[in-house]
């Protein structure tokens, strides 16, 4: 079974930019999960998605938004990009509620 | 609002001892879950195991096995016989039962193991 698929690896922008990374689940999970792991602060929950709405949102400005396509997979979209928002953001699917969430290899975005 | 406390930020282990990392937490909720991810240098979380809290008796998979206080609200993970490749960050996570789904992990433990 092919596992959370993410891409691209890596994106490089400069501030001011807008950038678009994408997830795909594993099949037949329809919870999608974005997290941002900033050097030295842990995982910080952003954004869940389940059945194409978004269900919970962490303490994140609204530049940080999101979308869950009808087969599931998602998109992070963060606009005006800041210094401060170069991290690895993981994305994980699961099953459902409460199921465990299986994780991504992580983009990670390089704000120049 | 629910938080995860690692209060190790790095350990180390000789090869084939055991190592005992440490999470605590804080929770008003009954009903929960809990999780130890492994994060290696490749940089993918994996789960090692999860925890029912109204389960009393402690998870085990293989070499890893949790020791699960829920008055204490302590929930350490166990690894016996250390291996190179545990070389790992672990996170300790705490998940709601309720429909909010969010995660919270804990800031993560810096594990090497020694040969």
């Amino acid at each position: 079974e092919a596992g959370v698929t993410q891409s691209p690896t890596h994106l490089i922008k400069t501030r001011g930019q807008q950038a678009t990374l994408r997830c795909s689940p594993i099949s037949g999970h329809t919870s999608v999960y974005w997290y941002q792991q900033a050097l030295g602060l842990g995982l910080q929950f952003l954004l869940w998605y389940d059945e194409g709405e978004e269900r919970n949102r962490g303490n994140f400005p609204p530049r940080f938004s999101g979308r869950q396509f009808p087969n599931y997979s998602s998109e992070l979209n963060v606009n005006a990009l800041e210094l401060e928002d170069s991290a690895l953001y993981l994305c994980a699917s699961s099953l459902g509620i409460s199921r465990p969430q299986h994780f991504g290899d992580g983009t990670r975005l390089s704000i120049l | 609002a629910q938080t995860v406390t690692q209060s190790q930020p790095e350990m180390s282990v000789q090869e084939a001892e055991t190592v005992t990392l440490s999470c605590t937490y804080d929770t008003s909720e009954n009903n929960y879950y809990l999780f130890w991810y492994k994060q290696p240098p490749s940089r993918q979380m994996i789960l090692v195991i999860r925890q029912e809290a109204y389960k009393q008796q402690n998870a085990t998979e293989n070499r890893f096995s949790v020791n699960f206080q829920k008055a204490a609200k302590s929930f350490s993970l166990k690894i016996s016989d250390s291996q190179l490749g545990d070389t790992a960050m672990y996170f300790c996570a705490f998940q709601n039962s309720g429909g909010y789904q969010k995660v919270t992990f804990g800031t993560g433990t810096k594990l090497q193991v020694i040969p």
